[in-house]
């Protein structure tokens, strides 16, 4: 079965970090471009950033550009969010999803894992 | 930037009626090149992940039922539930993959009369 499970969110003040993870199952993970996908309380849906399977491509909307990092581990089968200066505003449910387009970023989401949450506040 | 806009915000239909869903983008999310629009439909359901309906404006995704349909392009697409049922209810999202800078919807709740 294909499969993400993120980990990693909670509460944490302004101004400081935390690393989200998504373990990834049931498919070739590196054959694949991966991204996070964000989605504030009662709030729409955000894309927040989209790596290649190489790592070789890697883009960010421009609300987290400079603070947040993508990684990911191919013999881990796992993706990574650096959220470094967290706002309040970066309060979210934070989902990790799969590219159905292949290593490169082509940004048609066809595997979304349930999502874990992110809360900034003082 | 890419800007999609949905209407109406929220729709009630009954059972076994028509739902239509609008996008609008802006610019176009045609490639001339390839001629294909890029262009995705998203249902979420209370508590779920979203999940993929559409693909290329038109192209279901496995195992989605035939009473969806997308349609439309260049800028305006429309996202059709041609006999609604009582689990359509849910809000649904266009979303743009022209651009690297990936962009969504809105949103439409849709619900039963």
């Amino acid at each position: 079965e294909v499969q993400l499970v993120e980990s990693g969110g909670g509460l944490v003040q302004p101004g400081r970090s935390l690393r989200l993870s998504c373990a990834a199952s049931g498919f070739t993970f590196d054959d694949y471009a991966m991204h996070w996908v964000r989605q504030a309380p009662g709030k729409g849906l955000e894309w927040v950033s989209g790596i290649s399977g190489n790592s070789g491509n890697i883009d960010y909307a421009a609300s987290v550009k400079g603070r947040f990092t993508i990684s990911r581990d191919n013999a881990k089968n796992s993706l990574y969010l650096q959220m470094n200066s967290l706002r309040a505003e970066d309060t979210a449910l934070y989902y990790c999803a799969k590219d159905m387009t292949g290593l490169a970023l082509g940004g048609v989401f066809d595997i979304w894992g349930q999502g874990t949450m992110v809360t900034v506040s003082s | 930037d890419f800007v999609m806009t949905q209407s109406p915000d929220s729709l009630a239909v009954s059972l076994g009626e028509r739902a239509t869903i609008n996008c609008k983008s802006s610019p176009s999310v045609l490639y001339s090149s390839n001629n294909k629009n890029y262009l995705a439909w998203y249902q979420q359901k209370p508590g779920q992940p979203p999940k993929l309906l559409i693909y290329w404006a038109s192209t279901r995704e496995s195992g989605v039922p035939d009473r969806f349909s997308g349609s439309g392009s260049g800028t305006d697409f429309t996202l059709t539930i041609s006999s609604l049922q009582a689990e359509d209810v849910a809000v649904y999202y266009c979303q743009q993959y022209y651009s690297t800078s990936l962009t969504f919807g809105g949103g439409t709740k849709v619900e039963i009369k």
